[in-house]
């Protein structure tokens, strides 16, 4: 079964940091661009930042430039979001997105983790 | 970057035909897809490209695109069906739509 299941969330206060995992399973992790996608208490859906198959590219939203930082490592099967300098907009549901190859007919994120909660808070 | 813009909400009777739009300049360059979200689950992808449906999802669900402007069809939309549907598309960025609460009456 493909799944993605996430971690690391939690409450923390404003300008510290944290880090989200995503651990993935049943399918070739390293075949495959990864993203994180958030959604704050009662909003939409935004993205974060997405990451290719070799790491090779590697974008980020402008509301998380400069602080988050988005890694893998295909050996672990495994997806992370570094957070610093938190602020309290950043409060959101984090989920883990996988891309699928869907050559002409354009990109799509396929397959979602269930998310983890990330709380900024004093 | 680019945006794109949806109706925050659409009724449609049971049984009949629903139309949600996503307008943007990406559009005109690149496929949108989409995602339908129940309350309380993650979102899960129910169109890509032109018109393509992923295994497990009703072909009551299509979509199109014409210039700026994509569309998501559900025709003879179920009770299941009532949930937030987003748009996506990525040219220089990767954006999504606000979003459409669609309620089936």
């Amino acid at each position: 079964e493909v799944q993605l299941v996430e971690s690391g969330g939690g409450l923390v206060q404003p300008g510290r940091s944290l880090r989200l995992s995503c651990a993935a399973s049943g399918f070739t992790f390293d075949d495959y661009a990864m993203h994180w996608v958030r959604q704050a208490p009662g909003k939409g859906l935004e993205w974060v930042s997405g990451i290719s198959w070799n790491s090779g590219s590697i974008g980020y939203a402008d509301s998380v430039k400069g602080r988050f930082t988005i890694s893998r490592d295909n050996a672990k099967n495994s997806l992370y979001l570094q957070m610093n300098s938190l602020r309290a907009e950043d409060t959101a549901l984090y989920y883990c997105a996988k891309d699928g190859i869907f050559g002409v007919e354009g990109d799509a994120f396929d397959i979602w983790g269930q998310g983890t909660m990330v709380t900024v808070s004093s | 970057s680019s945006e794109l813009t949806q109706d925050p909400a659409v009724s449609v009777a049971l049984g009949q035909t629903v139309r949600i739009t996503c307008q943007g300049d990406s559009l005109r360059s690149y496929y949108a897809s989409w995602y339908q979200q129940k309350p309380g689950q993650a979102p899960v992808l129910v169109i890509y490209g032109k018109n393509n449906r992923p295994s497990g999802i009703p072909d009551r669900f299509s979509g199109s695109s014409s210039g700026n402007t994509a569309s998501l069809t559900i025709t003879g939309a179920q009770a299941e069906d009532e949930a937030d549907y987003y748009c996506n598309s990525r040219d220089s960025s990767v954006v999504f739509g606000g979003g459409t609460k669609l309620t089936v009456l």
